[in-house]
């Protein structure tokens, strides 16, 4: 079974722009969740979706969203980029909604504002 | 603010020796304690998803336990073998505004030395 892809694994962008950044879950999962990896903070949940719905949301502003298509990949945006969205952003999915299930990550998207 | 609290942050042990961590988290609005490695440049990979206080799970020479109701989590490693070294990361699920998330540690990074 193929794991969770991201696309692209890199990127630069310049403050003030917006980003998209790509998942494909494993076959039959539904859910997928994404987070956002920096140095200082570690590993912090960005949302949820399941069934092509926002289930579940982090506290992180309104400038990071996202969305879920009938096939279950996963788009996350963000827009006004600032310096300190420079991160690694992972996504994961799994079987069910929720966390009571394992967490499927991909390789990630380096993101990097300059 | 729900914290996850893993210690050590680091440690160093030789090949064959046994070594645990800690991971402690709020057992109120608790239902899920996940642990997963994450070795460099590589993605986080899923060890266990603990639910019942009490509960123990094993996959080969690592295994975990589960406090619920005083809020914490091994993880042991029996027998360490160069190749057991990684980042692992323990995440506890939390509600907030009737929000699910999955919050974690910032790891216990173990290294190996054969």
């Amino acid at each position: 079974k193929a794991g969770v892809t991201q696309t692209p694994r890199y990127l630069i962008k310049t403050r003030g722009q917006q980003v998209t950044l790509s998942c494909s879950p494993i076959s039959g999962h539904r859910s997928v969740s994404w987070y956002q990896q920096t140095p200082g903070q570690g590993l912090q949940f960005l949302f949820e979706y399941f069934s092509e719905t926002q289930r579940n949301k982090g506290n992180f502003p309104g400038r990071f969203s996202g969305r879920q298509f009938s096939n279950s990949r996963s788009e996350m945006n963000v827009s006004t980029l600032e310096l300190g969205d420079s991160a690694l952003y992972l996504c994961a999915s799994s079987l069910g909604p929720g966390f009571s299930y394992e967490q499927y990550f991909g390789p990630g998207t380096r993101l990097t504002v300059t | 603010i729900l914290n996850v609290e893993q210690s050590p942050q680091s440690l160093h042990v030789q090949e064959g020796d046994s070594t645990n961590f800690t991971c402690s988290f709020p057992s109120s609005n608790f239902y899920a304690l996940h642990w997963y490695r994450w070795e460099t440049a590589k993605s986080p990979e899923a060890l266990f998803v603990m639910t019942l206080n009490g509960d123990e799970k094993k996959k080969g020479r690592i295994s975990a336990t589960l406090n619920t109701k005083e809020g914490y989590s091994y993880l042991y490693i029996k027998g360490s073998q160069p190749e057991d070294s990684a980042t692992y990361l323990c995440a506890s699920t939390a509600s907030q505004g009737g929000s699910e998330k999955l919050v974690f540690g910032k790891g216990t990074k173990l290294t190996v030395n054969p």
